[in-house]
């Protein structure tokens, strides 16, 4: 049963503390989303990556959020410092992306609380 | 103007009707349209998809797009308690690889 896999789901920590997200694909898909969800905003996409490279973070705060992907395996996310206005519900999705279709799976996600 | 607008609800409806959530997007370009069903506390899931203008059936679910008029649709027949849940509309504009997603609207089946 081919999943995105998210790690931690739950994640409780104090402001000023670093946070990482860990996201490991479907196998065989070659773009990773990041998105993060309240009630307020929705879904809002943070940034995306196509085979390992990054294609578009403007979604981010870039003074204290970092995505990267090490492998074709594992995403991650980090926040530091984290604020108390990130918490929120992160979640990463992945497809394979070509022609017409644009079909996006998404993890259970990472519930973050920042104290 | 949000890129793609739907109401938020809630929408109720009884068990055994037909529920009809509806979506408008703002870019003509736009060329694929999804629609998610997320359960309370739970991720996104795709429960159909679309690009042609027309109808498209699935089950006891249909969409519905209308290029012309920038509007597509989710019927569901027969609506059943389980599908209680937030339907989200997405959008994919032309040549790009990302999504754009609706606030959703939540939708409560009453028996």
């Amino acid at each position: 049963d081919a999943r995105v896999t998210q790690t931690p789901r739950h994640k409780v920590t104090e402001m000023g503390q670093e946070v990482t997200m860990r996201c490991q694909p479907i196998l065989g898909h070659n773009t990773v989303f990041w998105y993060r969800q309240t009630m307020m905003q929705g879904l809002e996409l943070l940034a995306y990556f196509r085979n390992r490279a990054p294609l578009d973070d403007s979604g981010m705060p870039k003074d204290r959020f970092s995505a990267e992907m090490p492998d074709a395996t594992l995403a991650t996310l980090k926040i530091q410092p984290s604020e108390p206005r990130d918490s929120a519900v992160y979640f990463c999705a992945s497809g394979l992306l070509g022609g017409r279709l644009n079909i996006q799976y998404f993890g259970a996600g990472t519930r973050l609380s920042v104290l | 103007q949000k890129e793609v607008e739907q109401n938020s609800g809630p929408l109720s409806v009884p068990e055994g009707a037909i529920a009809s959530l509806n979506c408008t997007y703002s870019d003509r370009g736009s060329q694929s349209f999804f629609w998610y069903r997320q359960y309370s506390g739970k991720s996104p899931e795709l429960i159909m998809f679309i690009y042609s203008n027309g109808d498209k059936e699935d089950g006891r679910f249909t969409a519905q797009l209308n290029k012309a008029s920038q509007y597509v649709s989710l019927l569901i027949r027969d609506s059943q308690p389980s599908d209680s849940a937030t339907y989200l509309c997405a959008v994919r504009r032309q040549g790009a690889q990302k999504l754009v997603f609706g606030q959703g609207t939540r939708l409560t089946i009453n028996p």
